[in-house]
C-alpha cells in the first residue's frame, strides 16, 4: 500500500532560524505530487505549498520552500526565519484519490 | 463567499444515538473528504468520494457511512455513537489530483 511518512513527531526551532520537516512518499508511480498544510492550534488546516514530481525546480512560497529528493521520492519542508506564529502541527499528503496525510509534526517556535 | 461548510459545529451525542454531520461546497470540486482527528494526533480518513454518485472507505471506515447524492454535498452517518467515536471531524473538498484540498472548520464531536 501506499504511505506517506512524516518521522519528526515534534521540533523545537529558535526564532529567525530555519527547520527543516521530513516527508517520504512510498509510492510505485512515477508521476506524483506532495501537499504540505499546516495546522495552527485554532484548528483549521491551511495549504501551504505543492511539488509535482515532474516539476524542475524546488518549489518556493515565501518563506516555505521544498527540498525535492525525486530518487528518495521526499519532499521536505524548510521554514525559514522562524517566527512564532509558525507554531503548529504541519502534515504532508500525497496528490492521490484518496488524499490520506501523515501523521504530521508539531512544529514549537521558541522566542 | 464560496467554501466549504461543516455543521454542526459542535455537539454532545449520547451513545447508541444516530448523527449525520453535514458537509456542503460550492465550489463545483468533485472529490470530497471526511477525516477524524483524536486530540494532538493526526487525520485519518474516513471515507472520501471522487465524484458524485461514488464513495470509497478510507483508513478508518467502521462505525461511519456517506452518501454522494449530488456535488455539492457529502454527509458523514454515525448509525449507533459510541464514545470511541468522540473526535474533531473535518471535511474537505478538492478539484483535482494537482490542486489543494479546502477543509471546512471542523465539527467536534463528543459522545457520551
Amino acid at each position: 500500500a501506499q504511505k506517506i511518512t512524516q518521522t519528526q513527531p515534534g521540533m523545537f526551532v529558535q526564532e529567525k532560524e530555519a527547520v527543516t520537516l521530513d516527508c517520504t512518499y512510498d509510492t510505485s508511480d512515477q508521476s506524483y505530487g506532495l501537499f504540505w498544510y499546516k495546522q495552527p492550534s485554532s484548528g483549521e488546516m491551511i495549504f501551504l505549498i505543492y511539488q509535482g514530481s515532474y516539476d524542475e525546480q524546488n518549489a518556493t512560497e515565501g518563506r516555505y520552500s521544498l527540498n525535492f529528493q525525486k530518487a528518495r521520492k521526499s519532499a521536505n519542508l524548510v521554514i525559514s526565519a522562524s517566527q512564532l506564529g509558525d507554531s503548529a502541527m504541519y502534515f504532508c499528503a500525497p496528490n492521490d484519490y484518496k488524499l490520506s496525510f501523515g501523521a504530521g509534526t508539531t512544529v514549537t517556535v521558541r522566542a | 463567499i464560496a467554501g466549504i461548510t461543516q455543521a454542526p459545529t459542535s455537539q454532545i451525542l449520547a451513545a447508541g444515538r444516530r448523527m449525520t454531520l453535514r458537509c456542503t461546497q460550492d465550489m463545483r470540486h468533485n472529490a470530497m473528504y471526511w477525516y477524524r482527528q483524536d486530540l494532538g494526533l493526526g487525520l485519518r480518513l474516513i471515507h472520501y468520494s471522487n465524484t458524485a454518485g461514488t464513495t470509497g472507505k478510507g483508513e478508518v471506515p467502521d462505525g461511519y457511512s456517506v452518501s454522494r447524492a449530488n456535488t455539492d454535498d457529502f454527509p458523514l452517518t454515525l448509525a449507533s455513537a459510541v464514545p470511541s467515536q468522540t473526535s474533531v471531524y473535518f471535511c474537505a473538498s478538492s478539484g483535482g489530483e494537482n490542486t489543494e484540498a479546502f477543509f471546512g472548520q471542523g465539527t467536534r464531536l463528543t459522545v457520551v
